[in-house]
């Protein structure tokens, strides 16, 4: 059994430049999470999604981050004209209830 | 607000050395807690889900209790590949599903 898949593992840009983080959940999950985890600091929630919806994305930052879970092919949460904030490890989760899962997670690291 | 604090934030034990991680909470109408482990450059890793103030669960040399105000993660005998990043999380009722992090507890133990 396929856990939750995260690619790539590890991903540098150059200001400005737009990173893209890809999620494949565990197969017959509908929920998918995206929680960012900065140095030093705890898991964050960012958006939670199903399948073609959003439907809470109270953590994400109003600018330059979106997410998308399509009807075919793995969730994505894109971050556009990234800074040396947005360096961080963000994980995928995904759930068939209530109990959620995680991904092995992106290490974004923005130089 | 929901909020989640574990204590301490870092322990180092003997192996063979029982002890204690604690999470205090609150949260409006708890769904679920949760205990993951961590380990470094890894995605979180599911332990238990406790639903209700009295319940207990057991997985090899750790125990998760729960009350109305905290959870406790107990460590029985613990082995050096014990040593990880403990974290707690909360699923309250007023949320759409998203789960809110303690800071985690880190674990040390030498041989």
């Amino acid at each position: 059994n396929a856990g939750v898949m995260q690619n790539p593992r590890h991903l540098v840009r150059r200001r400005g430049q737009e990173a893209r983080l890809r999620c494949s959940p565990v197969k017959g999950h509908s929920h998918v999470y995206w929680y960012r985890q900065l140095p030093e600091e705890g898991l964050k929630f960012m958006v939670y999604l199903q399948k073609e919806n959003i439907i809470d994305e109270s953590g994400m930052p109003k600018e330059r981050f979106s997410a998308e879970f399509p009807k075919e092919g793995p969730s994505i949460l894109r971050i556009q004209q990234v800074v040396r904030g947005d360096s961080a490890a963000y994980f995928c989760a995904s759930s068939p209830g209530e109990e959620a899962f995680f991904g092995q997670g992106t290490r974004l690291t923005v130089v | 607000e929901d909020q989640v604090t574990q204590s301490p934030e870092a322990l180092r034990l003997q192996e063979g050395e029982s002890s204690s991680l604690n999470c205090s909470y609150t949260v409006s109408g708890l769904r679920g807690l949760f205990w993951y482990r961590q380990d470094p450059g890894k995605g979180p890793e599911f332990l238990f889900t406790l639903y209700s103030a009295g319940e207990e669960k057991e997985k090899e040399r750790l125990k998760a209790t729960l009350t109305k105000k905290e959870s406790f993660l107990h460590i029985t005998a613990p082995k050096p590949e014990d040593s990880a990043t403990y974290l707690c999380a909360v699923l309250g009722s007023g949320n759409t599903g998203k789960l809110i992090f303690g800071q985690g507890t880190t674990l040390q133990v030498k041989p």
